[in-house]
C-alpha cells in the first residue's frame, strides 16, 4: 500500500529563517506530487505540483520554491521566511498520468510559524 | 478559474442528527472529490462523483453529484462524534482527474454528544 511522510510536524522559524520541508511517498511509482499552503479558515491553495524528477510547476509567485530531487521526494523551501509564510503545507499526491481519478492522497502536514 | 463555494460554513448538530453539505462549483464540474480534514492533520479521501446523477456511499455518508446544478452534496445520516471535522470538496478540470484539484473553503462540522 501506498503512504506519504511529511516532516516535520512542527516548525517555529524566525522572519528571515531559511526553510526545508521533506515528503517522501512510499509504494508508488512516478507519482504526481503537490505542495498545498492552508491557512486557518481558508481552503487549499495550490503552491507546486510535479509531475516528474526536476519537473516543477508553480501556481502562485512567491517566497517560496519546490524541487523534486528524487521520484517520490518533494522538498519546499525558502532562502527567507516572512511572517505571511505561516499556515499550514500539506503535501499530497496522485497517480502518474492525467487521467487517474483515483484521487489525490494528503501526508498528515507541517504547521509552519514564523515569528 | 473556477470557483467552488461550500455551504455551510460551519455546522452544529446533536448527535444522531442528519445534516447536508453542500458543494456549488461556478463551472461545469467534470469530477467532484470529497474529503475529511481533523484539525491539523492531513485531508482523508472520502470519495468521487464524475457523473451527473451519481450517487455514493460509504458507511452513513452519501454524496451525490448534480450535474445541471453544478453542486455536489453531502448527506451525513444519524451523525456520531467521530464526523467531526472538517469537509472539503474539491472540483477537476475538464479530464475529471486529479491531476489538478481546485478545493473549497471547507465546512466545519461539530457533533455534540
Amino acid at each position: 500500500s501506498q503512504t506519504i511522510h511529511q516532516w516535520p510536524a512542527t516548525l517555529v522559524q524566525p522572519v528571515g529563517s531559511p526553510l526545508s520541508l521533506e515528503c517522501t511517498v512510499e509504494g508508488t511509482s512516478n507519482p504526481n506530487l503537490y505542495w498545498y499552503r492552508q491557512a486557518a479558515g481558508r481552503g487549499l491553495q495550490l503552491l507546486f505540483y510535479s509531475v516528474g524528477i526536476g519537473q516543477i510547476s508553480s501556481e502562485v509567485p512567491q517566497n517560496l520554491s519546490a524541487s523534486r530531487p528524487q521520484d517520490r521526494q518533494f522538498i519546499l523551501s525558502s532562502k527567507k521566511l516572512l511572517l505571511s509564510d505561516s499556515g499550514f503545507y500539506l503535501c499530497a499526491w496522485s497517480k502518474a498520468g492525467g487521467g487517474s481519478t483515483f484521487g489525490q492522497f494528503f501526508g498528515p502536514g507541517t504547521r509552519l510559524t514564523v515569528l | 478559474s473556477q470557483e467552488l463555494e461550500q455551504s455551510p460554513q460551519s455546522l452544529i448538530v446533536q448527535e444522531g442528527k442528519n445534516l447536508t453539505i453542500n458543494c456549488t462549483s461556478s463551472k461545469t464540474l467534470y469530477g467532484l472529490y470529497w474529503y475529511k480534514q481533523k484539525y491539523g492533520e492531513g485531508l482523508i479521501f472520502l470519495m468521487m462523483l464524475q457523473k451527473g446523477g451519481e450517487e455514493k456511499s460509504h458507511e452513513k455518508i452519501t454524496a451525490k453529484l448534480d450535474e445541471k446544478k453544478q453542486q455536489s452534496s453531502l448527506h451525513i445520516t444519524a451523525s456520531q462524534p467521530s464526523h467531526a471535522g472538517i469537509y472539503l470538496c474539491g472540483a477537476s478540470d475538464i479530464t475529471g482527474s486529479a491531476r489538478q484539484l481546485t478545493f473549497g473553503s471547507g465546512t466545519q462540522l461539530t457533533v455534540l454528544p
